[in-house]
């Protein structure tokens, strides 16, 4: 275990549904992302949060939504989503978003869009 | 924006010989990291090794170490004495200020 639970594990939805994904990490960290890993595609940075505030906005879509309350917990809500947007989504944390940091991922959540 | 490229979607090894991944990345910066990730079958992403852009001594994590090579923008990862838990996927990644770009990673397959 890394430190950063990802709930849940799997999610089927419909387009016309509202969901949201949850990431907490126990690593007392700073900075928390969200990434999409699609088949065969290099895994694509969405959101960068750094003390709670955006610090990135690669271009997603407004149906997705995040959300920063605090340093250890994440969400990414949902709502009518599309079929190609069926990936496994990772959250990561890292100290800060400083360059020199790795990152910690957390198992991710499979969703699949019906 | 920086670019990582892994140009071997697949690769094998015989259990205890050694392979070597490659990977490549375009960066106009001149501070940065670069890291290999290991996701396993279980999908939960861990850090292999990382090598600062500074420095020009190659890293090295016991059966992992890396080739980096600044001037052609070369970062190959070596694993020796290839074991069956080696077996996943392997992404490069490049990181400076707040921009953290990934490879399309390589399927390792350890044949025992």
């Amino acid at each position: 275990e890394t430190g950063v639970t990802q709930t849940p594990r799997h999610l089927v939805m419909g387009m016309t549904n509202k969901k949201s994904l949850k990431c907490e990490q126990h690593l007392g960290h700073n900075a928390m992302y969200w990434y999409k890993q699609s088949a065969k595609k290099p895994l694509e940075l969405m959101f960068v949060y750094n003390f709670k505030e955006q610090t990135e906005n690669n271009s997603v879509p407004s149906r997705f939504s995040p959300e920063c309350p605090n340093s250890s917990h994440l969400f990414l809500h949902l709502h009518t989503l599309q079929p190609e947007d069926s990936a496994l989504y990772l959250c990561a944390s890292s100290p800060t978003s400083g360059y020199s940091y790795e990152q910690y991922f957390g198992p991710g959540t499979r969703l699949t869009v019906t | 924006a920086q670019t990582v490229t892994q140009s071997q979607p697949e690769m094998s090894v015989q259990e205890a010989e050694t392979v070597t991944l490659s990977c490549t990345y375009d960066t106009s910066e001149s501070d940065y990291y670069l890291f290999w990730y290991k996701q396993p079958p279980s999908r939960q992403m861990i850090l292999v090794i990382r090598q600062e852009a500074y420095k020009q001594q190659n890293a090295t994590e016991n059966r992992f170490s890396v080739n980096f090579q600044k001037a052609a923008k070369s970062f190959s990862l070596k694993i020796s004495d290839s074991q069956l838990g080696d077996a996943a996927m392997y992404f490069c990644a490049a990181h400076n200020n707040n921009d953290m770009r990934f490879g399309a990673g390589t399927r390792l397959t350890v044949k025992p």
